[in-house]
């Protein structure tokens, strides 16, 4: 059984940063990519990073570009979000999200996610 | 990296049949058939529901069936039932090598 357990979150002040993980099981974790999508309160999915099996590839949303890092272990079967220079509008459950495929293709499994609060 | 375009909602009683569009571009879903859809209910994670425009995982009763024609996706639930009530995302591959997810529908089953 595939289980995405995500751990991190937490209420933070703008400007700082926080370091995301996420422990996989139930799958062979260097097969695929992996992602994190963000959900804002009472709002829709966003699509934040992914990274294919071997870190070659790693993309961002441009709304986190610059501020955000993903990275894999795929020897401790772990998935990581570096959030820096955290905002207001960055105020969301984070999910950690399992890809189909070795390289950004789209999600099968999803996290329960952690929840990050930006505010002073 | 502009979001799909969904309905913000749709409504059947049940036994009927609804569909749920999702409008995107030639950059993502008029260029892939990396198109997927997922089911969320309230304060739960989302469930894919269809992958590549019209495959159901396992699991997901044959009620629910996808298609595409040109940039928009669609989503069709037939037979509804009370436990189909939620919210609905598609989401497709893009041409910048990212996912996009749609705004998203809520789904009320009357």
């Amino acid at each position: 059984e595939v289980q995405l357990v995500e751990s991190g979150g937490g209420l933070v002040q703008p400007g700082r940063s926080l370091r995301l993980s996420c422990a996989a099981s139930g799958f062979t974790f260097d097969d695929y990519a992996m992602h994190w999508v963000r959900q804002a309160p009472g709002k829709g999915l966003e699509w934040v990073s992914g990274i294919s099996w071997n870190s070659g590839s790693i993309d961002y949303a441009d709304s986190v570009k610059g501020r955000f890092t993903i990275s894999r272990d795929n020897a401790k079967n772990s998935l990581y979000l570096q959030m820096n220079s955290l905002r207001a509008e960055d105020t969301a459950l984070y999910y950690c999200a399992k890809d189909m495929r070795s390289v950004d293709y789209g999600i099968d499994y999803w996290g329960q996610g952690t929840l990050i609060t930006v505010s002073s | 990296q502009s979001a799909l375009t969904q309905p913000a909602s749709v409504s059947g009683s049940p036994g009927q049949s609804i569909t749920i569009s999702c409008t995107g571009t030639s950059s993502d879903i008029g260029g892939y058939n990396y198109v997927s859809w997922y089911q969320q209910h309230p304060g739960k994670a989302p469930k894919l529901m269809i992958y590549e425009v019209s495959n159901r995982p396992s699991g997901v009763p044959d009620r629910f069936s996808g298609s595409k024609s040109g940039n928009t996706a669609s989503l069709t639930i037939s037979g509804l039932q009370a436990e189909d009530e939620a919210d609905y995302y598609c989401s497709s591959y893009t041409s910048s090598s990212t996912l996009v997810f749609g705004g998203g529908t809520k789904l009320t089953v009357l």
